[in-house]
């Protein structure tokens, strides 16, 4: 089985502060894929990051980062100087090389909202 | 280019119409999906589409048919659906099984 967990379900920050959202997954396969997706108000869901099991190196990319350790089994997304702009709901998801093949499990989102 | 498409955006049926959602990919994307999404929730997988076939069906209703007419396009026919149908219905594509799905900006759908 696999399965994701975003504890945060809400969070409320002022602009120009930093942000951590949670992800922590489980599953049995060896070769895995994360992602992590923004759903702004409009509804579409945003690609951000897909990192594959075998590479552990973090990655910036802006005001975005992210830091994935296997160890814990987190995959856990920073945003850095928030912007009212970065409003929307955060979706981190896995899919197994193996279990449950051509679907994504979803974690249930966490709602950012960045308060000028 | 990683644009999804998908129309209508909004949709208002009543619960004896027939109607349908489209979703289209110019990215050689051999997988595809539909997914339903419900205020405040994940995204919930409806089918899947590999190389024009269909290859999971999640037990949706039989009030929606998907089809896959080529391997760019993706629809939805939409038969005597419910008011707790109503939902943004959401296409996404990707590349393999495991490749990174993308999606389109969703057709909200009211069942009235």
């Amino acid at each position: 089985a696999q399965k994701v967990t975003q504890a945060q379900t809400e969070i409320s920050v002022v602009e120009k502060e930093d942000v951590t959202l949670d992800c922590v997954y489980e599953t049995r396969d060896t070769t895995y894929y994360l992602f992590w997706y923004k759903q702004p108000p409009s509804g579409e869901l945003v690609f951000l990051i897909r990192r594959n099991s075998f590479d552990e190196q973090n990655e910036i990319s802006g005001r975005y980062s992210w830091n994935f350790q296997k160890s814990t089994s987190s995959f856990n997304f920073t945003i850095t100087a928030s912007q009212v702009v970065d409003s929307a709901v955060y979706f981190c998801a896995l899919r197994g090389e193996n279990t449950n093949a051509g679907k994504s499990t979803f974690g249930d989102g966490t709602t950012l909202t960045v308060k000028p | 280019d990683t644009e999804v498409t998908q129309t209508p955006k909004h949709l208002v049926m009543g619960m004896t119409n027939k109607k349908s959602l489209k979703c289209e990919q110019h990215m050689g994307h051999r997988a595809m999906y539909w997914y339903k999404q419900k205020a405040k929730k994940p995204p919930e997988l409806m089918f899947v589409y590999s190389y024009e076939k269909l290859s999971i069906n999640e037990s949706v209703p039989s009030r929606f048919s998907p089809e896959c007419p080529n391997s760019s396009l993706l629809n939805l026919h939409l038969h005597a659906l419910q008011p707790e149908d109503s939902a943004l219905y959401l296409c996404a594509s990707s590349q393999g099984r495991v490749g990174t799905q993308y999606f389109g900006p969703g057709t909200r759908l009211l069942v009235l």
